[in-house]
């Protein structure tokens, strides 16, 4: 079945711990990004990347990083979470070069950092 | 700076009832796309339009695409329970650089 994974569901954590949420789509797509949805604000995009080794600051970069390491995988890492980071986070995946560019997604990681 | 205005916020309804959600912009976009979300999930993407004037049907849902490329609508006839959800508008300005999100309408659809 063609997915995009993102793990963990669900994760609380403390102010200044280390945390990544790992993404891995399985549909050889070229291009993934990460989101946060908030309340009021809607969907804005983090990282994106377009292809292995070429990622790419979206609206809301700081405080994040990421990795495009392999194609199937798109990790988002917070170095230092603080609780302004807290929010729905989307991974997601698409075939570039087609005429109906889909945006896959996963099925989020709810954040809450104390 | 909100490139994508959806209105309205809210929106609930009856079984039955007609609807339209609007995505309007003063930018003009390449294509749009339309994503329904549904609590727990991750959005879902209904159409992609991408020429000025297009209008797409899937089912009892049209979608259109102002002849500027400005803007789009979502018309939904005789509503269902089963389209409750968040609808997303997202426009991409150059061939797949970032996708910006409209902020979304909230959608109930009552028995």
């Amino acid at each position: 079945e063609a997915q995009v994974t993102q793990n963990p569901r669900y994760l609380i954590t403390v102010t200044g711990k280390k945390l990544t949420v790992t993404c891995s789509q399985n549909m050889n797509h070229e291009y993934m990004s990460w989101y946060r949805q908030d309340p009021g604000l809607g969907l804005r995009q983090i990282y994106y990347s377009m292809n292995v080794e070429v990622t790419d600051k979206g609206d809301v970069p700081e405080g994040y990083k990421v990795s495009r390491k392999e194609k199937r995988n798109f990790p988002l890492i917070l170095e230092s979470p603080s609780p302004n980071q807290t929010s729905l986070y989307f991974c997601a995946s698409s075939l570039l070069g087609t005429e109906d560019e889909k945006l896959f997604f996963g099925s989020g990681t709810q954040l809450s950092v104390l | 700076t909100q490139l994508l205005e959806q209105s309205p916020q809210f929106l609930s309804i009856q079984e039955g009832e007609n609807l339209t959600v609007y995505c309007n912009s003063s930018s003009v976009f390449s294509s749009l796309q339309w994503y329904r979300q549904e609590p727990g999930e991750g959005p879902v993407l209904l159409v992609t339009v991408v020429t000025g004037g297009e209008v797409k049907k899937l089912k009892r849902l049209t979608f259109q695409f102002g002849d500027a490329r400005k803007d789009s609508s979502l018309h939904i006839t005789a509503a269902q329970p089963g389209d409750t959800g968040l609808y997303l508008c997202a426009g991409d300005k150059f061939r797949y650089s970032t996708l910006t999100f409209g902020k979304g309408t909230m959608l109930l659809v009552s028995p």
